[in-house]
């Protein structure tokens, strides 16, 4: 099982240029999660997704769009890059219940 | 809103010394999880507490979740260099268990062989 691919693994974009995270989870999972980390900060919630259909704002969801395209796949948008989303982004997914969340290898991103 | 905070935020330790890293939630949780990230890597899913007072044991780690469900610990004992990394609490946010994980900022864990 390949678990959670998030895809590019690394990405430089300019000032104000778009781009679209890509997330696709193979464990038939209900929920998944778009976190960024950056130093000292930890793991903050930029939109989740409970269910086929439905995305929630997190801690961080200015500058960020969502779409939960079907059970598998949940894309993150940067629709004018800045600076401050230069960061490390990670996609999780979670199935029912209490259980334990499952992330992607990360996606490098640097906005100059 | 639900906060939950872990310190201290850096540990370096000696090989062979221990380590505890504490969690503190606002409010009382269902649940609390433990995750730990090695350097460039992801976060890895290590135990689930869902019991006031419980205690689980992994080898050399062992977790605690409070009696009041809104504080738990993360013990290593006698370190080794194949435990450096940040060590992340979780507890559930909005939504119950199809809701958000809100996690600590982790505690980053440095081991002098």
């Amino acid at each position: 099982n390949a678990g959670v691919t998030q895809t590019p693994k690394f990405q430089v974009l300019k000032t104000g240029q778009s781009m679209t995270l890509q997330c696709a989870q193979d464990m038939n999972h209900n929920s998944m999660y778009w976190y960024r980390q950056d130093p000292g900060m930890g793991l903050r919630l930029i939109y989740y997704s409970a269910s086929e259909g439905t995305t929630d704002k997190g801690e961080v969801p200015n500058g960020y769009n969502v779409s939960r395209l079907n059970k598998r796949e949940f894309s993150l948008r940067l629709e004018s890059a800045a600076p401050s989303q230069t960061s490390v982004y990670f996609c999780a997914s979670r199935g029912q219940g209490n259980t334990e969340a499952f992330f992607g290898q990360g996606t490098r991103l640097t906005v100059v | 809103g639900q906060q939950v905070m872990q310190i201290p935020q850096y540990q370096h330790v000696q090989e062979g010394e221990d380590f505890t890293t504490y969690c503190n939630s606002s409010t009382t949780l269902s649940n609390i999880q433990w995750y730990k990230q090695r350097p460039g890597g992801h976060p890895v899913f290590l135990i689930q507490l869902v019991k006031s007072g419980e205690v689980k044991k992994q080898k050399r780690l062992t977790f605690q979740f409070g009696e009041a469900k809104k504080n738990s610990s993360l013990h290593i004992t006698a370190t080794q260099t194949t435990d450096v990394g940040t060590y992340f609490c979780a507890g559930p946010g909005a939504g119950g268990s199809q809701g958000n994980l809100i996690f600590g900022k982790g505690t980053k864990l440095s081991v002098k062989p």
